[in-house]
């Protein structure tokens, strides 16, 4: 499987600011996913990031809140803008998946709070 | 869009004994079907799937099966050990959507 990084590995922000998450793979990959995890709960599918297109949005999350950049196929970063306690989450990057069902495997996360 | 439910929520056995957890998914159109496992502030980690051509998959304690017809799947655990104590999720994708939806996971608690 793909070693995943991910950093910052845990922040603790302030209340109106933005947080932007990394992560790095090393290997080529087609399919990159932004998860989030609130705490106590199960993986809720934020975006699909696409190299060289936009992402695509789940229901319920939004590119203003969340833009996503995928530069090439082993990089991908997740922003978290204008934040609020309410973000306060684990947020995870994934890779796989994909149209033949290819495993998905999951980046170490990264625990945000939010004051 | 594909619904994931997974009971129970929790379930506590005593180490040796089997611990099942089951999951139901909505979309006819899933054909692939895994597990994860979370221990605590760790990334989930893939412990064994199965896709639709397949009804049982087993991997030294562990098994999955999966009816189609009632659209359901379930984890069997055997032989339970303290090690096994964490949080297991189901999942499902279909080769249209392409992307993983998750159930909302199992509490599994091993005693000594």
């Amino acid at each position: 499987s793909a070693v995943i990084s991910q950093k910052p590995s845990r922040d603790i922000c302030q209340r109106g600011t933005s947080l932007t998450i990394q992560c790095q793979v090393d290997s080529q990959v087609t399919m990159m996913f932004w998860y989030r995890q609130q705490p106590g709960q199960s993986l809720t599918l934020i975006a699909t990031a696409n190299q060289g297109s936009e992402a695509t949005y789940e229901s319920g999350f939004v590119i203003d809140k969340f833009p996503i950049s995928r530069p090439n196929l082993t990089f991908s970063t997740l922003t978290v803008s204008n934040m609020s306690p309410e973000d306060s989450s684990i947020y995870l990057c994934s890779v796989g998946g994909g149209l033949i069902n290819e495993k998905l495997f999951f980046g170490s996360g990264t625990q945000l709070s939010v004051l | 869009g594909e619904n994931v439910e997974q009971h129970p929520s929790t379930l506590s056995v005593q180490e040796g004994d089997s611990a099942v957890i089951k999951c139901t998914y909505s979309d006819s159109a899933s054909n692939y079907f895994p597990w994860y496992k979370q221990e605590l502030g760790k990334r989930p980690q893939l412990i064994i799937d199965i896709r639709s051509n397949v009804g049982e998959k087993k991997d030294q304690r562990i098994a999955v099966t999966l009816n189609k017809t009632a659209k359901h799947f379930s984890l069997h655990i055997t032989e339970t050990q303290p090690e096994d104590s964490a949080v297991y999720f189901c999942a499902a994708s279909s080769y249209n959507t392409d992307k993983l939806i998750f159930g909302t996971g199992t509490r599994l608690q091993v005693f000594p």
